[in-house]
């Protein structure tokens, strides 16, 4: 079965300063990796998706994840953080089942800034 | 174009009440998934239907838990008899299913038992 573990559930930055967000995921095949923006009270964001092909994966908002395989990793960045970005974020990995998506998410990072 | 639409946004039932939370997709989607978010937690996998079928419901409790996505209408999860430990964030989320494809989510519907 897949897991996904994101080791920082809290992180604080200053806004302007950069930003990685750790993601380590366990999965029998290759993996279908996500991060996803959760706002308060709100629903999930897709930032960025790794399906295959370039492991260094653009999303919005100016983030980006690298996926390495021998680290079993995908982790979040983004080089200069903006207030806005204040929210939690999710790690998933998923599974093709019948065609499908299915999603298993880390616990979260939940992401402050300092003004 | 609408996104994955969820209602109720809140939804509020003693304990012992029927909860029904109801999911319309993406047109165009007929793969919906449903996730539980526990207070602190992320968000785990319920069950996936595609129109008029189960096809994987390895993540809803044994009892009172059930979902259908009929031909028409949007995809209904049906909680009977709520307890507080009910109380939760439920998402939906849809795709198109085939190969490489993303799921996009609902604002979730937030469910307390009091």
């Amino acid at each position: 079965a897949q897991s996904v573990t994101q080791p920082d559930i809290h992180i604080t930055v200053s806004e302007g300063a950069s930003l990685e967000l750790r993601c380590n995921y366990s999965y029998g095949a290759t993996p279908y990796l996500f991060w996803y923006v959760q706002s308060p009270g709100q629903g999930l964001q897709l930032l960025l998706k790794y399906f295959s092909g370039d492991t260094l994966v653009q999303g919005i908002k100016g983030f980006e994840a690298e996926f390495k395989r021998s680290q079993s990793s995908f982790n979040l960045r983004k080089p200069s953080v903006h207030w806005s970005d204040a929210a939690e974020y999710f790690c998933a990995v998923g599974a093709i089942t019948g065609g499908g998506n299915k999603l298993t998410f880390g616990t979260g990072t939940q992401l402050k800034v300092e003004l | 174009n609408a996104g994955v639409m969820q209602n109720p946004r809140h939804l509020v039932r003693r304990r012992g009440q029927e909860a029904r939370l109801r999911c319309s997709p993406v047109k165009g989607h007929s793969h919906v998934y449903w996730y539980r978010q526990l207070p602190e937690e992320g968000l785990k996998f319920m069950v996936y239907l595609q129109k008029e079928n189960i096809i994987d419901e390895s993540g809803m409790p044994k009892e009172r838990f059930s979902a259908e996505f009929p031909k028409e209408g949007p995809s209904i999860l049906r909680i009977q008899q709520v307890v507080r430990g009910d109380s939760a964030a439920y998402f939906c989320a849809s795709s198109r299913g085939q190969g490489n494809t993303e799921a996009f989510f609902g604002q979730g519907t937030r469910l307390t038992v009091v």
